[in-house]
C-alpha cells in the first residue's frame, strides 16, 4: 500500500547530540511537512517543501533543518537538542500545494536525555 | 492564535451518533473547514472537509451552517474505534493547516 514511512518510531538522543529524523513516501507527492507536537500539545507545522522548494515557518528555530535529496524522501535534522524539543515528530504529504489532504506517518518520538 | 473552538472533550455511547461542534466565527469566503483525527500514538488522519454545503463520505458527515460560523462533524454510529481526538480547521493560507486544540472523543461501551 502506498504510504508514508517515518523511521525509527523512537529516537534517543543526549542533549546537543545532533540527530536526524527520517521520512519516506511511495504516494509520488511533490509536497512533504515536518510537524513537531509536543505532548498533550496539538501539531505544530515546522517547513515543508514544493518539490526542492524549502518553506520555512516564521517560528521555526534555526536549529531545525530539513533536507530533501528526492521525490520520496525527506529529513529533519535538529543540530542541537534541547530537552524542549522532546515530542513527536510528524511527516505528512500532500498531491500538490493547497491538496485537500495530509497523509501522515505514523509519527517518531524524539526523547532527550 | 487558532481559528477555531471545540469543546476539549465529549463522551459518546457505542453504536450512538458523536455530534462533534466547531465554532470558526472568522472563517474567509473562501476558508474551507477540515476535519482530522489522530487516534493514540498514530499520526493525524483526514476525515473530510467542505466549504459551504454540507458533505458526507464513508466515514462521516459535515454540516456546515448558512452563515459558515459553525459546523458539526457527524459520525453516525460511533465504535470503540472513533475514540481519539477530533481537530477542526479553517485553511489560513494556500498550504498551512493550524491545528487547534482539538475535542478529546471517547466512545464508551
Amino acid at each position: 500500500d502506498a504510504m508514508v514511512i517515518q523511521n525509527p518510531r523512537y529516537q534517543v538522543t543526549q542533549f546537543g547530540k545532533p540527530v536526524t529524523l527520517s521520512c519516506s513516501q511511495t504516494l509520488n507527492h511533490n509536497v512533504m511537512y515536518w510537524y513537531q507536537q509536543k505532548s498533550s500539545q496539538a501539531p505544530k507545522l515546522l517547513f515543508h517543501y514544493y518539490d526542492k522548494d524549502f518553506n520555512n515557518e516564521a517560528d521555526t528555530p534555526d536549529n531545525f533543518q530539513s533536507r530533501r535529496p528526492n521525490t520520496s524522501f525527506c529529513f529533519l535534522d535538529i543540530r542541537s537538542p534541547g530537552l524542549g524539543d522532546a515530542a513527536m515528530y510528524l511527516c505528512a504529504t500532500s498531491s500538490k500545494i493547497g491538496a485537500d489532504t495530509q497523509y501522515f506517518g505514523p509519527g517518531t518520538r524524539l526523547t532527550v536525555l | 492564535d487558532a481559528k477555531t473552538t471545540q469543546p476539549p472533550s465529549m463522551d459518546c455511547a457505542e453504536g450512538r451518533a458523536a455530534n462533534l461542534p466547531c465554532n470558526h466565527s472568522t472563517i474567509s469566503g473562501n476558508e474551507y473547514v477540515y476535519w482530522y483525527r489522530q487516534i493514540h500514538s498514530q499520526g493525524p488522519q483526514y476525515i473530510i472537509h467542505g466549504l459551504k454545503n454540507n458533505e458526507t463520505n464513508e466515514m462521516a458527515s459535515l454540516i456546515i451552517t448558512e452563515d459558515r460560523k459553525s459546523s458539526t462533524l457527524i459520525l453516525p454510529h460511533a465504535t470503540l474505534r472513533d475514540t481519539a481526538v477530533y481537530y477542526c480547521i479553517v485553511r489560513v493560507g494556500v498550504n498551512d493547516m493550524r491545528f487547534g486544540a482539538g475535542t478529546r472523543l471517547t466512545v464508551k461501551p
